[in-house]
């Protein structure tokens, strides 16, 4: 089993739609929890970040946090092209105190 | 500008040449960081670093050495004993080493080839 896995990709929405992006980790003492976008060809770029229960909301972002259930998701609300990319969802804490450890991804598309 | 700087961007060698991937950055930042990205991946831990003068291994540290020496500096060595070189490396800064937060900031990235 991975230690964080995220749903499998490709996801295609229409533009102005919602995206819900998932990802599961399987260290209880995981205690922080972040979202990263990466275009094709650049460097991961830090867009969410979660450490409680619960929802977070940035703009057109939300982080959610359920810690029973191991689970945290990005939901991107009116989703525009530009939001076409690689999302990666990373986790810190217990086992892998001081080092992030990251999921394999999910691709974006927004189409028009 | 406060930011991580790795050169060069397009880095090519042949196989059985060590290579040195640069990484500064001017953050203050205690941790430094360096992972592998494979085509269609996610990111895998070489090597990281909480303090100067200190560093361990990640997950895939076989064929890699590392120094820090400075703050500001974490460069990375790819040695002629990394079966398969050819990758994007990416070197990540964090302000809060291993205190449950460790929000991690990347670089621009080096895009390695060997042949």
């Amino acid at each position: 089993q991975k230690e964080v896995e995220q749903n499998s990709g490709p996801l295609s929405v229409p533009e102005g739609a919602i995206a819900s992006l998932n990802c599961t980790y399987s260290d209880r003492g995981s205690q922080s929890f972040f979202w990263y976008r990466q275009y094709s060809g650049k460097s991961p770029e830090l867009i969410m970040s979660i450490y409680s229960n619960g929802d977070k909301e940035d703009g057109r972002f939300t982080a959610q946090l359920n810690k029973a259930s191991q689970y945290v998701s990005l939901l991107i609300r009116d989703s525009q092209p530009s939001d076409s990319a690689t999302y990666l969802c990373a986790v810190a804490g217990g086992t892998s105190y001081g080092k992030l450890t990251f999921g394999q991804g999910t691709i974006l598309t927004v189409h028009p | 500008d406060g930011g991580i700087t790795q050169s060069p961007k397009y880095l090519f060698r042949k196989e059985g040449q060590n290579v040195t991937l640069s990484c500064e950055q001017n953050l203050n930042h205690d941790a430094m960081y360096w992972y592998r990205q494979d085509p269609g991946q996610g990111l895998r831990l070489i090597y990281y670093s909480q303090i100067v003068n200190d560093f361990q291994k990640g997950d895939i540290a076989e064929g890699y050495s590392v120094s820090r020496e400075k703050k500001e500096s974490f460069p990375l060595t790819v040695t002629s004993a990394q079966k398969n070189p050819t990758a994007f490396y990416l070197c990540a800064s964090s302000p809060r080493p291993g205190q449950g937060a460790n929000e991690q900031y990347f670089g621009p990235g080096t895009r390695l080839t060997v042949t």
